[in-house]
């Protein structure tokens, strides 16, 4: 069974730039999450779907980053324009609503370098 | 969720036994005690979780004090691939937010 998957993995962009992560959860996870780590802080809770709707987005740091999941399927976090304080490590995680037993399925992670 | 404490770093001989310890004072009676490990590079990856009972699955075990105050992930035999950062994380049960922590992290030496 497939992993949770993210692309790209490793994106180098210019400040005020645009950058879109893609992720695809677990086949049948409805929940969605997007974490990330900024250098030499925590991993932070950005936003949680159910399916296509949001269920908390009381993470995302401000309004240059947009959050999608269209069809419930996969999600996109787009952050528009790029500052340099956005450069990190972006997780995206999936888990079944039916079984919560708390276990998120973290894929490998985007790097994002603001230059 | 509760605030957890744990040792920043510690060291741990292949094939022994790695114990790790987590202060969680504040823990109320409806929150889990959650440990999750991140080896360099990869995702946060789920090792196991507990409300009062003691567990076991297949990569750990995990102990909590009977006031639930505290508890300590046992790694039964480490192994090098076991180095990477270990958090303990306190949940209230169909809350999806994590708070990850400062984590501990566990170098194992051959």
């Amino acid at each position: 069974e497939a992993g949770v998957t993210q692309f790209p993995s490793h994106s180098v962009i210019e400040k005020g730039q645009t950058v879109t992560l893609r992720c695809d959860p677990i086949s049948g996870h409805d929940n969605l999450y997007w974490y990330r780590r900024v250098m030499g802080k925590e991993i932070k809770f950005l936003l949680h779907f159910v399916k296509e709707s949001k269920q908390d987005e009381s993470g995302m740091p401000n309004n240059r980053f947009l959050a999608e999941r269209t069809g419930g399927t996969y999600s996109t976090l787009k952050v528009q324009p790029a500052e340099l304080e956005d450069s990190g490590v972006y997780f995206c995680a999936s888990s079944q609503i039916a079984r919560d037993t708390g276990e998120l399925f973290f894929g490998e992670g985007s790097r994002l370098t603001v230059l | 969720d509760a605030k957890t404490t744990q040792p920043p770093s510690m060291d741990c001989a292949e094939g022994r036994a790695a114990n790790l310890p987590c202060n969680h004072s504040t823990i109320s009676g409806n929150e889990y005690v959650y440990w999750y490990r991140q080896i360099h590079s990869q995702g946060p990856q789920y090792i196991i979780h507990g409300l009062k009972n003691n567990e076991t699955n297949e990569m750990a075990s995990l102990i909590i004090t009977e006031d639930r105050k505290s508890s300590t992930l046992i790694l039964p035999h480490a192994t090098l691939r076991d180095t990477a950062v270990y958090y303990c994380i306190v949940r209230v049960a169909m809350r999806y937010k994590l708070s990850f922590g400062a984590g501990t992290t566990v170098t194992v030496r051959a």
